[in-house]
């Protein structure tokens, strides 16, 4: 049990178009979902969290309006890169808890996104 | 965003050996320790949420040990396998976000 799914898992696009990650729970109901970053070499850095139903709380440093989150419904929540350049190229990974994170998270595969 | 460290980097282990390594924290505010196992291409993989001082944790060959005073954890591979050969994540769990360190990444030499 306790499956994420994330989707794509790879993903090429030419700088200044917009890139959608889709993060799923497919067995439980995620109340928050987590959406983190990681460059080479370095850990996971919390981008934002999302609460269904509300606006994702960023992390300092994060564009809201580049980094756009949803989270529609207790099973999705998507990231939306918008107008990606070079310097976005990075992995992308979710990950759900059926609480608020203190417990277990469940993660999804990870995106990787290459912006050329 | 807390300042979490792992230590080493990397280790290469033979097959059969134990080994172990070091997640270090800050102990002010501490709520929750989480360690994960990354392997290439798959999901982390949760192994261990602690939250007590002295918590003492396992699940089969591995193992994880908890000091929130003096703010660290090791996590132990008994009797490593290649099947172990992945990177270690731990994480400190604090104002209802995880913190992340780099890694440590496990080989296991057949």
């Amino acid at each position: 049990g306790a499956v994420v799914s994330q989707h794509p898992s790879w993903v090429i696009c030419k700088s200044g178009t917009s890139v959608k990650i889709e993060c799923r729970s497919l067995d439980f109901q995620a109340t928050t979902m987590f959406w983190y970053r990681q460059f080479p070499k370095q850990s996971l850095m919390l981008m934002a969290t999302s609460n269904e139903g509300s606006k994702a709380t960023y992390e300092q440093g994060v564009e809201k309006d580049k980094f756009l989150i949803n989270h529609a419904s207790l099973t999705l929540s998507t990231l939306t890169v918008t107008s990606a350049h070079p310097e976005d190229s990075s992995f992308y990974i979710c990950s759900a808890s059926p609480g608020t994170g203190g417990e277990t998270q469940y993660f999804g595969p990870g995106t990787r996104l290459l912006v050329l | 965003i807390l300042n979490v460290e792992q230590s080493p980097q990397s280790l290469h282990v033979q097959e059969g050996d134990s080994t172990n390594f070091t997640c270090s924290f800050p102990s002010s505010n501490f709520y929750a320790l989480h360690w994960y196992r990354w392997e290439t291409a798959k999901s982390p993989e949760a192994l261990f949420v602690m939250t007590l001082n002295g918590d003492e944790k396992k699940k089969g060959r591995i193992s994880a040990t908890l000091n929130t005073k003096e703010g660290y954890s090791y996590l132990y591979i008994k009797g490593s396998q290649p099947e172990d050969s992945a990177t270690y994540l731990c994480a400190s769990f604090n104002d209802y976000k995880l913190s992340f360190g780099a890694g440590t990444t496990v080989t296991v030499r057949a």
